[in-house]
């Protein structure tokens, strides 16, 4: 079974620019989760989505968004980028209902440089 | 909110010996998983060992074991015969059973940085 897949892997942008980075889960995971990544602040949690309904949300300004479709894969957004957004963007996704185990499975991530 | 604390930065090992790894968290749930999650460098994070709250018994993955200490709301990992490839990051995880709202997201501490020497 194929893991969690993230692109693109590494980009750079610029201060004002905006990013989306992509997200496709395991097969047969409905739950897609956020995270950022800092040497600062540590993993720091962004967005869950399940349903393509977010269901849960960090506490980020409103220039972070995110969204998911109906085969689970999610999308994340950062618009008006600043040079602190500059981070490994996770991705993770899980097990749901019944089945659920607490675990999440991760992406390699997407590695952000605002310059 | 539920927080989590490892107070160790970095750690070393000889390969071979044991090393433990400390976390303590806190919450006021009663119903809670906890896990040690390890993140080689340039790689993606993976799952080291899963302890549900409600369970008395210590988990033990192979060469991986927890103490588990639910009233002093503590969780360490401790690692036996290190090997060079054990050599990562390894951060202590906290989620609460619950399913949704601002409790399903996993709660990570900063992290310990482990060397193994040769």
């Amino acid at each position: 079974k194929a893991g969690v897949t993230q692109t693109p892997r590494y980009l750079i942008k610029t201060r004002g620019q905006q990013v989306t980075l992509s997200c496709s889960p395991i097969s047969g995971h409905r739950s897609v989760s956020w995270y950022q990544q800092t040497p600062g602040q540590g993993l720091q949690f962004l967005f869950e989505y399940f349903s393509e309904t977010q269901r849960n949300k960090g506490n980020f300004p409103g220039r972070f968004s995110g969204r998911q479709f109906s085969n689970s894969r999610s999308e994340m957004n950062v618009s008006t980028l600043e040079l602190g957004d500059s981070a490994l963007y996770l991705c993770a996704s899980s097990l749901d209902g019944t089945q659920y185990t607490g675990e999440l499975f991760f992406g390699e991530g997407s590695r952000l440089t605002v310059l | 909110a539920q927080t989590v604390t490892q107070s160790q930065p970095e750690m070393s090992v000889q390969e071979a010996e044991t090393v433990t790894l400390s976390c303590t968290y806190d919450t006021s749930e009663s119903d809670y998983y906890l896990f040690w999650y390890k993140q080689p460098p340039s790689r993606q994070m993976i799952l080291v060992i899963r302890q549900e709250a409600y369970k008395q018994q210590n988990a033990t993955e192979n060469r991986f074991s927890v103490n588990f200490q639910k009233a002093a709301k503590s969780f360490s990992l401790k690692i036996s015969d290190s090997q060079l490839g054990d050599a990562a990051m390894y951060f202590c995880a906290y989620r609460s059973l619950l399913l949704g709202g601002s409790q399903g997201n996993l709660i990570f501490g900063k992290g310990t940085k482990l060397s193994v020497k040769p």
